[in-house]
């Protein structure tokens, strides 16, 4: 079955990076986009941006740009989302989660999340 | 970028209950709109996408319903494994945007 599962839970120290993996299976890595979903605690869902398995493309959320970086692994069908500069209000659970297609030469960023992966939780603390 | 907002943003029901939660976008999204539950602990579940379209192996108690700026979920009938949280998500423009969540507690 499609499926994408998560690196295991970090702390950090504030100014610190973290890099989560995001692997696949079930399905053709590089058919789909893979996006990036975070919740703070107690909080609502926030987009984060996406890349595009296939080609390497990437678009990031105004709020992200220039502290996170999308990079993929085609040979093992693994997403990878890093942060840096990370601040105590990043502590979050990180999700990756599929959207969007290619077919025939085109593609489609955007559309409904499914399916997620299991999230990592990221605390950054000092 | 489009606002969701959702209402209400919690309330109570008991099993049995049909409910509904009301999802509204800041301008005209067409029907490009999902409905997720989340459950504690959990990653959110596709429920709805296309604004009324079922996702496989959800069942038919559940309905979505809208266009253009006014979107509802419908739960006709109310099990003990649905009490949880609902968000729903535009995915006409970028960046995607989800509502602030409605919480569905047992009465």
């Amino acid at each position: 079955q499609v499926q994408l599962v998560q690196s295991g839970a970090e702390v950090k120290k504030p100014g610190a990076s973290v890099k989560v993996s995001c692997k696949a299976s079930g399905y053709t890595f590089t058919g789909y986009y893979m996006h990036w979903v975070r919740q703070a605690p107690g909080q609502g869902l926030e987009w984060m941006g996406w890349i595009n398995p296939n080609s390497g493309g990437t678009n990031y959320a105004q709020k992200f740009q220039g502290r996170v970086t999308m990079t993929r692994d085609t040979s093992i069908s693994t997403a990878y989302m890093e942060l840096s500069r990370l601040r105590s209000d990043d502590t979050a659970v990180y999700y990756c989660a599929r959207a969007g297609y290619c077919s025939g030469g085109s593609c489609y960023s955007s559309g409904w999340f499914d399916p997620w992966g299991q999230g990592t939780l990221v605390t950054v603390s000092s | 970028a489009i606002r969701m907002t959702q209402s209400p943003s919690s309330f109570s029901a008991s099993t049995g209950d049909r409910v509904t939660i009301t999802c509204r976008a800041s301008q005209g999204i067409s029907s490009y709109l999902a409905w997720y539950q989340q459950k504690p602990g959990k990653a959110p579940k596709l429920l709805i996408y296309a604004a009324s379209t079922l996702q496989s192996g959800v069942p038919s108690r559940f309905s979505g319903s809208g266009s253009g700026t006014d979107f509802t979920l419908t739960i006709s009938c109310l099990q003990s494994e649905d009490f949880a949280t609902y968000y729903c998500q535009q995915y006409y423009s970028y960046p995607p945007a989800f509502g602030q969540g409605t919480k569905l507690e047992i009465k």
